[in-house]
């Protein structure tokens, strides 16, 4: 199995743009998280989606951000606008149904200009 | 709410030297309790885990025993390389929402030969 692929791996855009941040889960798993990694704040829960419905997206820091999961095998994560602050690494995890271990991609490096 | 605690670092070693990592926790019920890895430049993979009391997880020379009696997951290794520089998380099974986890902070470990 390739594992958790996210797309891009390095993103450098300007304040005031969209970015759109893409994930590719592991085939079968029912579970889909987005988290973001920065070093005041750690590694932070952002939404997490169950059978591609969103089930928890109290993390998600204001309604600049949005996160989409159209069909089991891929889920976007949006900003817009991009602001210097969302700086961070984003991981996007995934895991199987009934087991609690989840699996973590390589994570997109963001740099908001 | 469940909360995780974990040891400060940065904490620095030589190699062969013995490894603890203190994490503790805050849970209503009885969670399963984790430990992540993150390599330099990598996403979180899940270096061992323990889903009852009294339980041991262990992998790769790494252990951690689930003592419900003071909340504590500790990580221990008996004999640490380089390689084994990494960040560690603890991590607990948040039970009022299936699959979800909240992690420590962090423990940036590095080993010096």
């Amino acid at each position: 199995d390739a594992g958790v692929i996210q797309s891009p791996r390095h993103e450098v855009t300007e304040m005031g743009q969209e970015v759109t941040l893409r994930c590719k889960p592991i085939s079968g798993h029912d579970y889909l998280f987005w988290y973001r990694q920065t070093m005041m704040r750690g590694l932070e829960l952002l939404i997490y989606f169950n059978n591609n419905v969103p089930i928890d997206d109290s993390g998600m820091p204001e309604d600049r951000f949005s996160a989409k999961m159209p069909n089991a095998s891929f889920s976007t994560l949006k900003i817009q606008p991009s602001e210097p602050r969302d700086s961070a690494v984003y991981f996007c995890a995934s895991g199987p149904d009934s087991r609690e271990t989840q699996f973590f991609g390589p994570g997109t490096r963001l740099t908001v200009l | 709410g469940n909360s995780v605690t974990q040891m400060e670092g940065p904490v620095t070693l030589s190699e062969e030297a013995f490894l603890t990592i203190n994490c503790t926790y805050t849970a209503t019920g009885y969670p399963s309790l984790f430990w992540y890895v993150q390599y330099p430049g990598e996403g979180l993979q899940l270096l061992l885990k323990a889903t009852k009391a009294d339980d041991k997880g262990s992998n790769k020379g790494f252990e951690a025993t689930y003592r419900k009696e003071t909340t504590s997951f500790h990580l221990e290794k008996g004999s640490v390389q380089v390689s084994d520089s990494a960040v560690y998380f603890c991590a607990l099974s948040d039970i009022q929402g299936a699959q979800k986890l909240v992690f420590g902070q962090g423990t940036r470990l590095t080993i010096n030969p």
